[in-house]
């Protein structure tokens, strides 16, 4: 079946430090990628996506990278801010079928000034 | 502000009670989803509605019943909860049928249940 595998955390990072989240996927086919963001309290917001191989995704100043050959999908951000603070998700979703997506079960990320 | 809306934010409720999550969504979507998110576990799939029918209950309790009227309101009958079942109710929607399609998710409902 369909899984996610991300990196535990918790992640505890000084502000402007470099961050990488990694992420890697079992799917069948070709599926498509997706970042979730959680900040305290609230719901899930997407961050970026991305939809066939090679393809990166970027948003507020976070990069994925689409990679098919390594199946992974790791979240990069070259200087994080207090604001950054959040549970991060990485999310598959395959074409057809069942139209539901997986997650993975979150890192959280903590920013100390 | 996703267009997607939840309430109540907070509820709590004793093991006997019977209240109803509502969610509405605004934005045309045909597809809407319940997710369970509790402390220290992934999050949870508890049942999709795709054009108002559902088309997946993963093995949820029959203490929760979920209700779709129509395809932008979505609601979560609960009666005679557990202390477990304390946890944050997200909902969730997304027009599918359409490739890569993701979801929007509500701010969730924060339930205990006491």
């Amino acid at each position: 079946g369909n899984s996610v595998t991300q990196m535990e955390g918790p992640v505890t990072l000084s502000e402007e430090a470099f961050l990488t989240i990694n992420c890697t996927y079992t799917a069948t086919g070709y599926p498509s990628l997706f970042w979730y963001v959680q900040y305290p309290g609230e719901g899930l917001q997407l961050l970026l996506k991305a939809t066939k191989a090679d393809d990166k995704g970027s948003n507020k100043g976070f990069e994925a990278t689409y990679r098919k050959e390594t199946t992974s999908f790791h979240l990069e951000k070259g200087s994080v801010q207090v604001s950054d603070s959040a549970v991060y998700f990485c999310a598959l979703k395959t074409q057809g079928g069942s139209e539901k997506l997986v997650f993975g079960k979150g890192t959280k990320l903590t920013v100390n000034p | 502000e996703t267009g997607v809306t939840q309430t109540p934010r907070h509820l709590v409720m004793g093991m006997t009670n019977k209240k109803s999550l509502k969610c509405e969504q605004h934005l045309g979507h045909n597809a809407m989803y319940w997710y369970k998110q509790s402390a220290k576990k992934p999050l949870e799939l508890m049942f999709v509605y795709n054009f108002k029918e559902q088309t997946e209950n993963n093995s949820v309790p029959s203490r929760f019943s979920p209700e779709c009227p129509n395809s932008s309101h979505l609601f979560l009958h609960l009666h005679t909860l557990q202390p477990e079942d304390s946890a944050l109710y997200l909902c969730a929607s997304s027009q599918e049928s359409t490739e890569f399609a993701e979801a929007f998710f509500g701010q969730g409902t924060r339930l205990t249940v006491v």
